[in-house]
């Protein structure tokens, strides 16, 4: 099966960068998904790694290195609407499109 | 945009009432997914859909059933209802084949069962 593992909490100052890890365990491999998650709402899709290295989009970039299983979402000038759940997921090796999240890491941001 | 709906957003029942929520997405898309989120769980796969009348199970399919007779409905089905069965549910979509892994979520469900 699939596992993944995040920090459950992380808290930083407003204006700062934060990094969110995510390591995994799988029996294959088709890349790593982020999605953030404000209190109430839905989760919605921010980035997708599926080669080793990093993809920026705006503030937030994404890291992944296939030979150590991890990856990790780094958040830059850190703005309080920041402060949500963040989940790292991946998908099941196989012909189907399942997909395995991670238990989510909470970000607050203090100002 | 994508546009994923879910019928109730909130839901309150009694312990052995049978239970039907609903999802409808219209974007056209191949796979659709019922988690259900609990705190400190993260979300967890019940079923998903690949294709209509196509469906799979996910990690914890115990005490529901889903059904898929539309491409763009897909129903999650509690047979009778248990009060660990409280929690919110979170439907979602995706397009098939290869590419980004974005799955698009609806709002949620927030089941209380008495």
């Amino acid at each position: 099966g699939q596992s993944l593992e995040q920090p459950s909490e992380v808290t930083a100052v407003e204006g700062a960068i934060v990094q969110i890890n995510c390591t995994y365990q799988t029996s294959g491999f088709y890349g790593l998904s982020w999605y953030q998650q404000h209190d109430g709402g839905a989760p919605t899709f921010l980035s997708y790694n599926a080669l080793d290295g990093l993809e920026e989009t705006g503030r937030f970039s994404s890291f992944l290195s296939r030979s150590d299983s991890y990856g990790y979402l780094l958040l830059q000038e850190l703005q309080m609407k920041d402060s949500a759940s963040y989940f790292c997921a991946v998908r099941d090796p196989g012909g189907y499109q399942k997909v395995t999240f991670g238990t989510g890491t909470k970000l607050q941001v203090i100002p | 945009d994508v546009k994923v709906t879910q019928s109730s957003r909130y839901l309150v029942k009694r312990t052995g009432e049978k239970v039907f929520l609903e999802c409808v997405q219209d974007m056209d898309h191949e796979n659709m997914f019922w988690y259900r989120q609990d705190p400190g769980l993260g979300l967890r796969l019940i079923y998903f859909s690949y294709d209509v009348k196509m469906k799979e199970k996910g990690d914890i399919p115990e005490g529901y059933s889903v059904s898929r007779e539309k491409k763009e409905r897909f129903s999650l089905i509690l047979e009778s209802a248990s009060t660990n069965q409280t929690s919110m549910y979170l439907c979602a979509s995706k397009p098939g084949g290869s590419g980004p892994e974005t799955q698009y979520f609806g709002p949620g469900t927030r089941l209380l069962v008495l």
